[in-house]
């Protein structure tokens, strides 16, 4: 079936460095891809999102790039800060499925070392 | 501020013994979702509501059931919890483009 997935389970990275998380995608009907970030405990968090017409979107302090040719999204976090610590996912949406359901992607832990 | 609240955020229950979880938005956001997480695992959507309307994912358990008596109020129903029911459950809403994620109820199944 369609699914999203991603690369690394765990990336370690130097606070004030600049993070890097790949996901790649199955679907190509996909019109949304969006970003969210997951803090222990908590629900996970709207952080960026890019249409499917799109090869980049820029945010504060984060950037989606969208290859569709390979089927790859990645988000790049610029200055890395201890706050960053989380699992990220991405996630597709088919803005015409019913309910613009999302199917996740498997997740990235980032940890900030300072 | 408008949000996605959900009660309990911990609950323990025995197997076998019918649990219901809560979730509540003030966001008046039209579709409610209704997630399940392991360990270190993505969510998965168990089902949504768009308006009053059900939507079953086609792998859901019938053990998981749902209501949502108005527009504010969703509640996930588990009929038998086994142990492997033991996961995060989250709540969602939408009006559209984004989800608003609640904090989660973590089930443990003893």
């Amino acid at each position: 079936g369609e699914s999203v997935g991603l690369h690394l389970p765990t990336l370690s990275v130097q606070e004030g460095d600049n993070s890097i998380i790949n996901c790649a995608y199955s679907n190509s009907a996909s019109d949304y891809f969006i970003w969210y970030k997951q803090e222990s405990g908590k629900g996970p968090q709207f952080i960026i999102d890019i249409r499917s017409n799109m090869d980049k979107r820029q945010g504060q302090r984060v950037t989606v790039l969208l290859n569709k040719t390979v089927k790859h999204l990645s988000l790049q976090i610029a200055a890395t800060q201890p706050g960053d610590s989380a699992v990220y996912f991405c996630a597709e949406r088919q803005i015409k499925a019913a309910g613009n359901k999302l199917t996740f992607g498997g997740g990235t832990r980032v940890l900030v070392k300072p | 501020d408008a949000m996605v609240i959900q009660n309990p955020r911990y609950q323990v229950t025995q197997f076998g013994k019918p649990v219901t979880l809560s979730c509540s938005q003030t966001l008046n956001h039209n579709v409610m979702y209704w997630y399940q997480q392991k360990s270190s695992q993505a969510p998965k959507l168990l089902f949504h509501y768009y308006d009053k309307d059900f939507n079953n994912e086609a792998d859901t358990p019938d053990n998981f059931q749902s209501r949502r008596p108005n527009t504010s109020f969703c509640f996930l129903d588990i009929r038998s919890p086994g142990l492997g029911d033991a996961a995060m459950y989250l709540c969602a809403t939408s009006r559209g483009r984004e989800q608003f994620f609640g904090p989660g109820t973590r089930l443990t199944v003893l």
